[in-house]
């Protein structure tokens, strides 16, 4: 049972390149999430998507695009990459977030922009 | 804004110590409290839930005041295999169906 598997694992873009962040689950969650992770802080919401077909912004959306291909697939774009964009990010899935159930995160993407 | 808070660690305690976090939250609505806990910038793992009368897991207790909006957690008998930060979340609808992380207190058990 893979969980969420998030891709890649480490990536080192230039100012103005763009790339996509890839994130799929397997568990049949309906909600999804990316987060961003600054040392000093803690995980800060991207985008969201409560089930297929639906997407909204988060705390810190500027800068990012969202996908949710499927109820299995939820990936990040960053268009043009700054360096402010420079963070951890973290994918998220979980079946119903109004229960007390966990939420369950991929392994990460340390993301740096030059 | 700042709408979960917790102490700024770190913590440094020997192996067998007692240790307590505490967290504030901002949101009074806010009805689900969880500890996770993260281990060297890997992806953070639920250590437990909070509910409104305490609860146990092993040497782990998770305590909420919802009339001061605080939730605790107090390690016992500390080992090394506790050094993590540990993240105070608090559901929060703000923004749909959220989730709010606080930036986590830092732990290291020492021999």
């Amino acid at each position: 049972n893979a969980g969420v598997t998030q891709t890649p694992k480490f990536q080192v873009l230039k100012t103005g390149q763009s790339m996509t962040l890839q994130c799929a689950q397997d568990m049949n969650h309906n909600s999804m999430y990316w987060y961003r992770q600054d040392p000093g802080m803690g995980l800060r919401l991207i985008y969201y998507s409560a089930s297929e077909g639906t997407t909204d912004k988060g705390e810190v959306p500027n800068g990012y695009n969202v996908s949710r291909l499927n109820k299995r697939e939820f990936s990040l774009r960053l268009e043009s990459a700054a360096p402010s964009q420079t963070s951890v990010y973290f994918c998220a899935s979980i079946m119903d977030p109004a229960t007390n159930e966990k939420l369950f995160f991929g392994s990460g993407t340390q993301l740096s922009v030059l | 804004r700042k709408e979960v808070e917790q102490d700024p660690g770190p913590f440094n305690v020997p192996e067998g110590a007692t240790v307590a976090f505490n967290c504030t939250y901002s949101n009074s609505a806010s009805q689900s409290f969880f500890w996770y806990r993260q281990d060297c910038r890997k992806e953070p793992k639920l250590l437990m839930s909070v509910y409104s009368s305490g609860n146990e897991d092993g040497r782990f207790t998770a305590q909420l005041n919802r009339a001061s909006q605080y939730i605790s957690l107090l390690i016992r008998d500390s080992k090394l295999s506790d050094s993590a930060t540990y993240l105070c979340v608090v559901e929060d609808w703000g923004y749909g169906q959220n989730f709010v992380f606080g930036p986590g207190t830092r732990l290291s058990v020492l021999p």
